[in-house]
């Protein structure tokens, strides 16, 4: 079955600098890759996903990048914000069947 | 994205006492999924809840500990049976939305379980 490893495990970055969590994938029939932020208390929430044809996507402040040869695949998070704190998780899935979570990075941007 | 309940929202139970869990969506959904999240860990998938058919359980996790009920498209239910300590825990359900050939999935709130 499908294995995530997501790294670092935490990130502590100043406010307005780049954060950079990558996560590598085993099952190369993966083709979807989402991204949660979850903060303290609440439900994880969707923040942005890529799929296999893609390399890249990008929504304001976020980014993701596939490297689908290398089967990894990355959340960049650009001029960070007190409230970008959380715990982010990456995730794989083949069709939406058997979503496998990385063990979730915890962020903390410093103002 | 679909508006998801969960009831209830958290619990104390007794060991060997069972809770059931329920999750509602405000429309109708094909895909509907259960996972475990231990205190400070990652999400774990328990099962997918079929509609009209058994749910289909992930590796480590069986029916008689956790039967699920599917109804309908729009409602599931998890049952945690014969509760241990080391099933404290927060278990949340999730729905598969957004647009046709997208595979998004969004969870709900969530039901915080602790097991005395």
């Amino acid at each position: 079955g499908e294995n995530v490893e997501q790294h670092p495990s935490t990130l502590s970055v100043q406010e307005g600098d780049s954060a950079v969590i990558k996560c590598t994938y085993s099952d190369s029939a993966s083709n979807y890759f989402p991204w949660y932020k979850q903060e303290l208390g609440k439900r994880p929430q969707l923040i942005i996903d890529i799929r296999s044809n893609v390399g890249e996507k990008k929504d304001q402040r976020i980014a993701v990048t596939l490297n689908k040869t290398a089967k990894h695949f990355s959340l960049h998070i650009t001029e960070t914000q007190p409230e970008d704190s959380a715990v982010y998780f990456c995730a794989a899935s083949r069709n939406n069947n058997d979503m496998r979570f990385g063990a979730g990075t915890r962020l903390t941007v410093k103002p | 994205s679909a508006v998801i309940s969960q009831k209830p929202s958290r619990d104390i139970c007794q060991r060997g006492t069972s809770l059931t869990i329920q999750c509602q969506v405000d429309s109708q959904v094909t895909m509907m999924f259960w996972y475990r999240q231990q205190p400070g860990q990652s999400l774990t998938l328990i099962a997918t809840a079929n509609q009209g058919s058994e749910a289909t359980y992930e590796s480590g996790f069986v029916i008689d500990k956790f039967p699920i009920s599917r109804p309908n498209l729009t409602f599931s239910t998890l049952t945690v049976s014969n509760m241990s300590p080391e099933d404290s825990s927060i278990y949340l359900c999730s729905v598969e939305g957004g647009l046709a050939g997208y595979n998004e999935q969004f969870f709900g709130p969530g039901t915080r379980l602790t097991v005395l």
